[in-house]
């Protein structure tokens, strides 16, 4: 497995309350991703990071924040949680090479959240 | 609104037989291509990735691209029942390093 650690695994919370997931690498990959899958949607982009302090938005982004103060950790908060973030929620690493090819991403083992 | 689109399957295959598992992109500038496969309540895992026209081969497993008709598949030969899952394509947007990904294909393998 590629050194990712998605934390927590599971999280059931009520609507309105603030949620952070962290996601932790060991292989010093300069990318980190944040995706949600749903039923019938398949991985959607919420997030990523290019590097420490660099982010950018995905498909998904509203309602989200993100953090990368470190290589290592790649931090999603939900301000106010809805019931429509109930999700599955993955966090991702790739290495880059420069302009050209994409380097594979590889997948932590996902937080399932469930929003009452 | 570049896309990714598979079947949705369910597609089914007697054990030991050639799974043919399709996939066609929007973004004529793609330039990386990978499929994962993702078991029930798992994570996505990388199976294959492909850069260049043609086939790549690695052991069951073969991803054919064709950028000119923007479709690319994956060929998985003695199908056994243990890949049995839901099959993912990606592909790159132009710019920039992320990924688009299809809904997936199931695929089942029945012994």
């Amino acid at each position: 497995d590629a050194g990712i650690t998605q934390s927590p695994r599971h999280k059931v919370t009520e609507t309105g309350t603030p949620v952070t997931l962290r996601c932790h690498q060991t292989e010093n990959h300069r990318y980190m991703y944040w995706y949600r899958q749903d039923p019938g949607h398949g991985l959607r982009l919420i997030h990523y990071s290019y590097g420490v302090k660099d982010t950018d938005k995905g498909e998904v982004s509203d309602g989200y924040s993100v953090s990368r103060s470190k290589t290592e950790d790649f931090l999603l908060t939900l301000e106010s949680a809805t019931s429509s973030q109930t999700s599955v929620y993955f966090c991702a690493i790739s290495e880059s090479r420069g302009q050209g090819a994409n380097q594979p991403q590889h997948f932590g083992d996902g937080t399932r959240l469930s929003i009452l | 609104q570049k896309e990714v689109e598979q079947n949705s399957g369910p597609l089914s295959v007697p054990e030991g037989a050639i799974a043919s598992l399709n996939c066609t992109y929007s973004d004529r500038g793609s330039q990386s291509f990978f499929w994962y496969r993702q078991y029930s309540g798992k994570s996505p895992e990388l199976i294959m990735f492909i850069y260049s026209n043609g086939d790549k081969e690695d052991g069951r497993f073969t991803a054919q691209l064709n950028k000119a008709s923007q479709y690319v598949s994956l060929l998985i030969r003695d199908s056994q029942p243990s890949d049995s899952a839901t099959y993912l394509c990606a592909v790159n947007m132009e710019y920039g390093n992320k990924l688009v990904f299809g809904a997936g294909t199931i695929l089942r393998v029945k012994s």
